[in-house]
């Protein structure tokens, strides 16, 4: 398997511009999860969806964070308008549930986005 | 409040050293832990996880979980300078979603 596929890999935007990143998780994984990092905050949980069902957003931090899932193999975060603030290095990671205790989630390379 | 709390370093050893790395966490709900390394511009990488309590060994890298202490480590024996990385630890309290502790930078000099 590939892995979790995210793109781009880089994404330098002005304030104000929408940006869309997107991520095709693993094969077969039920869940998937859209993580931002740095180095203020470290890894948040935007938010994350099972089977294609947003289950929790509390993590997405104001109105113009949106996020999809059409199907399950393609997910997509949206930013509209971008902020200079938003600027990180957004994770995409997807899991399979094989029971309660066992969680393993596999992370995308990332897409770093600079906005200036 | 950081529910998972790391020292962030950087933790320092010699080559050949075993190195100790701690993370506490606050939800006596938590089931299962996970330790990820992240290399520098890089995304993390699974190591382990664990949800019974005491040591569980896969090659060089054994973690440790006390739940009455609320405590789990990783100890990496052998260390090598390419285990010169940042290491995060991550409860699941139940419902899926992970949350990440800050990462301690584990520095193995030649």
């Amino acid at each position: 398997d590939a892995g979790v596929i995210q793109s781009p890999r880089h994404e330098v935007t002005e304030m104000g511009q929408e940006v869309t990143l997107r991520c095709k998780p693993i094969s077969g994984h039920d869940y998937l999860f859209w993580y931002r990092q740095t180095m203020m905050r470290g890894l948040e949980l935007l938010i994350y969806f099972n089977n294609n069902v947003p289950i929790d957003d509390s993590g997405m931090p104001e109105d113009r964070f949106s996020a999809k899932m059409p199907n399950a193999s393609f997910s997509t975060l949206k930013i509209q308008p971008s902020e200079p603030r938003d600027s990180a290095v957004y994770f995409c990671a997807s899991s399979l549930a094989r029971g309660t205790l066992h969680n393993e989630q596999f992370f995308g390379p990332g897409t770093r986005l600079t906005v200036l | 409040q950081k529910e998972v709390e790391q020292n962030s370093g950087p933790l320092s050893v010699p080559e050949g050293a075993i190195a100790s790395l701690n993370c506490t966490y606050s939800d006596r709900g938590s089931q299962s832990f996970f330790w990820y390394r992240q290399y520098s511009g890089k995304s993390p990488e699974l190591i382990m996880f664990i949800y019974s309590n005491g040591d569980k060994e896969d090659g060089r890298f054994t973690a440790q979980l006390n739940k009455a202490s609320q405590y789990v480590s990783l100890l990496i024996r052998d260390s090598q300078p390419s285990d010169s990385a940042t290491y995060l630890c991550a409860e699941d309290t139940g419902r899926r979603a992970l949350t990440f502790g800050s990462g301690t930078r584990l520095q193995v000099q030649p």
